[in-house]
């Protein structure tokens, strides 16, 4: 298995530009997080699925953000528009049950 | 606030010394878990210990968990320079259904 896979690594995007982040889950995991790491907030959950349903999406900073998980392969995190202090590192992890998490490598958006 | 804090928040020891970090966490857990991140990288899970376990090893890894106190430790024996890396308790909180809430982490270096 090829893990978590995350697209793209790296991005940079002016201010006000849409941004959409995507991850592929690991196949047989029924669960798929989104998390943000920056260095003042550390790792904050912006919203999970169980079974492609959004479960939780409290995380989920302003109405700017919105998350699909349309298939049980495939989700997208979408920034519309983005702003300056979206800059960050955006990480998808899957799991399934009560087992650890399997995070992808992240991507890097910087929005100037 | 974060459920689980580490403690330290930093930590240089020199390779084949033990390195122990701690974490305490607020609200009954199902389980905890330890992860490493490597500088650039996603989060690797390292080890799961359930609310009825006591100690887990893998490895150079042993996890201790006591739940009267709320606090979890991680050590990692005979260190290598490979182990470099921040290390992150996560927990899965009975009232937070099946998702992670993360520390804030332990920044280590393992000098050769």
């Amino acid at each position: 298995d090829a893990g978590v896979i995350q697209s793209p690594r790296h991005e940079v995007t002016e201010m006000g530009q849409e941004v959409t982040l995507r991850c592929k889950p690991i196949s047989g995991h029924n669960s798929l997080f989104w998390y943000r790491q920056t260095m003042m907030r550390g790792l904050e959950l912006l919203i999970y699925f169980n079974n492609n349903v959004p479960i939780d999406d409290s995380g989920m900073p302003e109405d700017r953000f919105s998350a699909k998980m349309p298939n049980a392969s495939f989700s997208t995190l979408k920034i519309q528009p983005s702003e300056p202090r979206d800059s960050a590192v955006y990480f998808c992890a899957s799991s399934q049950a009560n087992y650890g998490y399997t995070f992808g490598s992240g991507t890097r958006l910087t929005v100037v | 606030s974060q459920q689980g804090e580490e403690d330290p928040q930093a930590l240089s020891i020199q390779e084949g010394e033990n390195a122990t970090m701690n974490c305490s966490y607020k609200t009954s857990i199902n389980n905890l878990q330890w992860y490493r991140q490597n500088s650039g990288r996603g989060l690797v899970h390292l080890i799961l210990i359930r609310s009825n376990e006591r100690e887990k090893h893998s490895g150079r890894l042993r996890v201790t968990l006591d739940t009267s106190k709320k606090s979890s430790s991680l050590l990692i024996t005979a260190s290598r320079a490979a182990d470099t890396a921040s290390y992150f308790c996560a927990t899965d909180a009975y009232a937070a259904g099946n998702k992670l809430t993360f520390g804030g982490g332990t920044r280590v270096l393992v000098k050769p």
